[in-house]
């Protein structure tokens, strides 16, 4: 089976703060890689599906990119409402460990 | 509205059965491909099952030969029989849905739109 890898586990910034966390596949998953975000309590939520890919009401300063065994998801410039941790995902499959944004 | 409804979780012994159950509304159920989530107190999230829209089925490595997936188009309902449960079953469970599509080329390309709506989740307890 493919794991899947993300780090930081936890990082802590400010809001503005450009972030970027990294998931890596322990083989090659070409593009099929989505990003979630989760919020305690609630379910988690689709924020980017097949690497780079807006998904529908998602803010701009998300973004995606990669290919094959790394990719990384950026905010540009967080928001208060950015905090929560972060899951990536081979499509179908294996959730990565998480991150999870912290204010500092 | 577009929504999932999971139920059926509860407490049960090591060893014990249950059935989860997530009921659609608000899209065509047999266009989609669902998926069972967990989520252990305080943990990440673990892929659990899936069925596609035709009813293939996929399962994890920890549960493969435990669980079973399945769904009824008609009851725009999923399901999850549970059976020889172990303490680490002890989760939160969601159901989602999947946008998947694939070509007739051969061989096929898949493409897949991530899980865009969840259930609020159901809690399922394993423990004496």
């Amino acid at each position: 089976d493919i794991q899947m890898t993300q780090f930081p586990s936890s990082l802590s910034a400010s809001v503005g703060d450009r972030v970027t966390i990294t998931c890596r596949a322990s083989q090659s998953i070409s593009t099929y890689l989505n990003w979630y975000q989760q919020k305690p309590g609630r379910a988690p939520k689709l924020l980017i599906y097949g690497t780079s890919s807006l998904q529908s009401g998602v803010p701009s300063r998300f973004s995606g990119s990669g290919s094959g065994t790394d990719f990384t998801l950026t905010i540009s410039s967080l928001q208060p409402e950015d905090f929560a941790t972060y899951f990536c995902q081979q499509s179908y499959t294996a959730f990565g460990g998480g991150t999870k944004v912290e204010i500092k | 509205e577009v929504q999932l409804v999971e139920s059926g979780g509860g407490l049960v012994q090591p060893g014990g059965s249950l059935r989860l159950s997530c009921a659609a509304s608000g899209f065509t159920f047999s266009s989609y491909d669902m998926h069972w989530v967990r989520q252990a107190t305080g943990k990440g999230l673990e892929w659990v099952s899936a069925i596609s829209s035709t009813g293939d089925t996929y399962y994890s490595g920890s549960v493969e030969g435990r669980f079973t997936v399945s769904r009824e188009n008609a009851k725009n309902s999923l399901y999850l029989q549970m059976n020889s449960l172990r303490a680490g079953d002890t989760a939160v469970y969601y159901c989602a849905r999947e946008r998947v599509i694939t070509t007739t080329g051969i061989p096929p390309v898949y493409y897949y739109y991530g899980m865009d709506v969840w259930g609020q989740g159901t809690t399922v307890t394993v423990s004496s």
